[in-house]
């Protein structure tokens, strides 16, 4: 089964801060690296697919890129509403499907 | 609009045995696979299940092998869940969320672009 790391597991920043989430997978799963945002009591909202194309209606504030084993999420100016845990997920033809273990992001 | 609502969950004892249900309205439920995802109590997601369009293939994660039933049926637009042998373990939100779907040989959306609401499972004695 192919593993999924991330990187900070949380962080807190500033309103307009650049933020960065890293994400590794444990073999090379080429563009197949999805994003995920979810705040507390809702269900997970799809940001990034495909590694870097954003899904209709996010801002574009939401970035992503990467290949192979190494992928990286950005937030460009952090807005309050962005308060969330954001979950990277491979999606290659076998699963399963595993999720990263999800990255805490808070204002400070 | 795409809807995805799951039904079912509840308080089940160790060893029982629970049927989570999600109602799909809005899109063709025929030609995507769907699938299910857990997240146990402060905890993160995890893939649980999928099942092709038609039924024929269905995929789980080792955890719930042999004690977790995928299903679906296209005439009511629903997909299910059932659960056997549940564990505390199995404690969780589970998610019902539209997968991908193929074409002439090409799969398209792998990713999961719609999730229902989730249904709290509870396995306590």
């Amino acid at each position: 089964d192919i593993q999924m790391t991330q990187s900070p597991s949380s962080l807190s920043a500033s309103v307009g801060d650049r933020v960065t989430i890293t994400c590794q997978a444990s073999q090379d799963i080429s563009s197949y690296l999805n994003w995920y945002q979810q705040k507390p009591g809702k269900a997970p909202k799809l940001l990034i697919y495909g590694a870097s194309n954003l899904e209709t209606g996010v801002p574009s504030r939401f970035s992503g890129s990467g290949s192979g084993t190494d992928f990286t999420f950005t937030i460009s100016s952090l807005q309050p509403e962005d308060i969330a845990t954001y979950y990277c997920q491979q999606y290659t033809n076998l699963p399963p499907f595993t999720f990263g273990p999800g990255t805490k992001v808070d204002i400070k | 609009e795409v809807q995805l609502v799951e039904s079912g969950g509840g308080l089940v004892q160790p060893g029982g045995s629970l049927r989570l249900s999600c109602a799909a309205s809005g899109f063709t439920f025929n030609t995507y696979w769907m699938s299910w995802v857990r997240q146990a109590p402060g905890k993160g997601l995890e893939w649980v299940a999928n099942i092709k369009q038609d039924g024929t293939e269905k995929y789980y994660v080792d955890s719930v092998k042999g004690r977790f039933t995928i299903s679906r049926d296209n005439a009511k637009n629903s997909l299910y869940l059932q659960m056997n042998s549940l564990r505390a373990e199995d404690t969780a939100v589970y998610y019902c969320a539209r997968d991908h779907y193929c074409s002439g040989g090409v799969c398209y959306t792998l990713y999961y672009d719609y999730w229902g609401q989730g249904t709290l499972v509870t396995v306590s004695s």
